[in-house]
């Protein structure tokens, strides 16, 4: 079954320091993952997807992510953090049946300090 | 345009009382997602349909839940004699295309349930 592992539950970075948020997955085949970034109370909202192609991927908001099949991961990363980017960050692998329905990582909590 | 709505936002229930839960999804969007996020972790898939036909109800915890998308737009999420494990976010996502992998799922701000 495809799973997705976040191994860090918190991170705190300074505002204009860069950022890296792990993500590994556990799939049998060649994945699609995305990642969703949720402020509170709101919904979630697609940073970026990888299907296929280059591995480098970018996404709004600045960040951008490298899929790495070799040591199955798929790490969110951005050059300068802003306080405005302190949420909750999750990674997801899509299902093949199911309509292809996501699986969540439990979420990487971001707090941004001045 | 507008995006996939939830009502109502926050729901209150005493235990044992049903509850039902409504997604608007995107206007002509073919695929429908309920998940559930429970406090502190990653949201996880309920169900799934596709236009009215409910193809997938594998992640549904227990019978008490139920949900229903007749007329292939609105869906509504039911949960019978509601319990404290019950509470959570429950969000709706909806996708343009049936089932294909390269689709974006957009989702809702999501029915915080609390069952007291």
């Amino acid at each position: 079954a495809q799973s997705v592992t976040q191994p860090d539950i918190h991170i705190t970075v300074s505002e204009g320091a860069s950022l890296e948020l792990r993500c590994n997955y556990s799939y049998g085949a060649t994945p699609y993952l995305f990642w969703y970034v949720q402020s509170p109370g709101q919904g979630l909202q697609l940073l970026l997807k990888y299907f296929s192609g280059d591995t480098l991927v970018q996404g709004i908001k600045g960040f951008e992510a490298e899929f790495k099949r070799s040591q199955s991961s798929f790490n969110l990363r951005k050059p300068s953090v802003h306080w405005s980017d302190a949420a909750e960050y999750f990674c997801a692998v899509g299902a093949q049946n199911s309509g292809y329905a996501l699986n969540f990582g439990k979420g990487t909590s971001l707090l941004v300090t001045p | 345009g507008a995006g996939v709505s939830q009502s109502p936002r926050y729901k209150v229930a005493k235990r044992g009382q049903d509850v039902a839960l409504r997604c608007d999804p995107i206007s002509g969007h073919v695929s429908l997602f309920w998940y559930q996020q429970a406090l502190g972790q990653g949201p996880e898939f309920l169900t799934y349909f596709q236009n009215e036909a409910q193809l997938d109800k594998s992640g549904l915890p227990s019978d008490r839940f139920f949900a229903e998308r007749p007329e292939g737009s609105v869906s509504t999420l039911k949960i019978q004699r509601t319990q404290q494990e019950d509470s959570a976010v429950y969000l709706c996502a909806s996708s343009n295309l049936a089932g294909r992998r390269t689709d974006t799922q957009y989702f809702g701000p999501g029915t915080r349930l609390t069952v007291l």
